[in-house]
């Protein structure tokens, strides 16, 4: 079955500190899609990255970091020196097949503390 | 702005009363989608449209109802038959050729009392 684990329920941080958020994924699909969303104290959620599995590459943007490995079935989340505004709920997700319907984690609190 | 519209943010009800939510979009977006986000549950698909007059159920339709008479439109009746509606309600949309890129709307928080 295609499932999105997210182990870690609620993460506290000094800022300036790094932080990485798991997220391990099952698919039947051979070709796929893997995202991250964030979910500030507003409440909508906010599309931050999506990778394609044939792209293996980590990917960088500003403090925010993705490593995708395929082997361990891992699509974890990083945010260097990390900041107040960061705090928010993330989120992985996968889509069902090829489509548009997302299978989301039960996602992770970032508390980023001043 | 472009973007999606929920109303309203906060809604009280009554048990046994149907309420329906409010998802509006203007960016042009095919796929609408509802989900329903429960503490430690993540988010859960309700149903989801991806043309207008047309729509499936996702993974915990029972309770609800939708409809897709105009392409930005696409409310959400959670009726009496929902054994536990109390939950944050969230709308989102996208274009049919951009696979799990949504854009949310700010969420509905449903209490029932």
């Amino acid at each position: 079955a295609q499932k999105v684990t997210q182990a870690q329920t609620e993460i506290s941080v000094v800022e300036k500190e790094d932080v990485t958020l798991d997220c391990v994924y099952e698919t039947r699909d051979t070709t796929y899609y893997l995202f991250w969303y964030k979910q500030p104290p507003s409440g909508e959620l906010v599309f931050l990255i999506r990778r394609n599995s044939f792209d293996e590459q980590n990917e960088i943007s500003g403090r925010y970091s993705w490593n995708f490995q395929k082997s361990t079935s891992s699509f974890n989340f990083t945010i260097t020196a990390s900041q107040v505004v960061d705090s928010a709920v993330y989120f992985c997700a996968h889509p069902r097949g090829n489509t548009d319907k997302l299978i989301f984690g039960t996602g992770t609190r970032l508390q980023v503390f001043p | 702005d472009g973007g999606i519209t929920q109303s309203p943010k906060y809604l009280f009800r009554k048990e046994g009363q149907n309420v329906t939510l409010s998802c509006e979009q203007n960016l042009n977006h095919d796929a609408m989608y509802w989900y329903r986000q429960d503490p430690g549950q993540g988010l859960r698909l309700i149903y989801y449209s991806q043309i207008v007059n047309d729509f499936q159920k996702g993974d915990i339709a029972e309770g609800y109802s939708v409809s897709r008479e105009k392409k930005e439109s696409f409310p959400l009746t959670v009726t009496s038959a929902q054994k536990n509606p109390t939950a944050f309600y969230l709308c989102a949309s996208s274009m049919r050729e951009q696979t799990g890129e949504l854009f949310f709307g700010e969420g509905s928080r449903l209490t029932v009392l």
